[in-house]
């Protein structure tokens, strides 16, 4: 099976940082990657899916990239509603497996 | 709006079953694919087991194989996780999950969970 590695683990940055995630598959994965954000105790929001298209609502200070093994979730510019945990999840077969997230912090 | 309600989680011991119950509202629900995610205490999100819109098709985490069963029943709105032989180590809240209308593994509508507790 195809497995998903997430780096950092955790960040904290300012507000208005430019913030950069990572995802990686073990195997190619061509673009069958979608982000989600999971702030604490709520449920995770679908943030990007096919590792670019924003999901309708999602603000745009938020992006994806990539394809194949290697994606990054970026967020232009940090704001205080952004503290989560930030998963990646890959969609072109079954298992569909997360990463182990990234948590987002505040400095 | 999407509204998932979970239902039949609890404490059970290992080796028993449960099945775990989320009727939907507010969608056509017999025209999306539906998921169970699992998340342990303080851990990650892990993805259990997906259904297609008419049930002819079920995929699952290679760690349920062989002892959970995702099954849908359309004309009652309600989606289904048979869990057996259950073991510690799936103790989680599990989550009923509604895929998308373009991507159907791009989960877009979450219920709020149901605990299961696996301990002797």
């Amino acid at each position: 099976d195809i497995q998903m590695t997430q780096s950092p683990s955790s960040l904290s940055a300012s507000v208005g940082d430019r913030v950069t995630i990572t995802c990686r598959a073990s195997q190619g994965i061509s673009n069958y990657l979608v982000w989600y954000q999971q702030k604490r105790g709520k449920v995770p929001k679908l943030l990007i899916y096919a590792a670019s298209t924003l999901q309708s609502g999602v603000p745009s200070r938020f992006s994806g990239s990539g394809s194949g093994t290697d994606f990054t979730l970026t967020i232009s510019s940090l704001q205080p509603e952004d503290v989560a945990t930030y998963y990646c999840q890959k969609y072109n077969s079954a298992p569909l497996t997360f990463g182990p997230g990234t948590k987002v912090d505040i400095k | 709006e999407v509204q998932l309600m979970e239902s039949g989680g609890g404490l059970v011991q290992p080796g028993e079953s449960l099945r775990l119950s989320c009727a939907a509202s507010g969608f056509t629900f017999s025209s999306y694919w539906m998921h169970w995610v699992r998340q342990a205490a303080g851990k990650g999100l892990v993805w259990v087991s997906r259904i297609n819109s008419d049930g002819s098709s079920t995929s699952y985490a290679d760690s349920v194989k062989g002892r959970f069963t995702i099954s849908r029943d359309n004309a009652k709105n309600t989606l289904y996780l048979q869990m057996n032989s259950l073991r510690a180590e799936d103790t989680a809240v599990y989550y009923c999950a509604r895929g998308g209308v373009i991507v159907p593994s791009a989960i877009n509508g979450w219920g709020q969970g149901t605990l299961v507790t696996v301990s002797s």
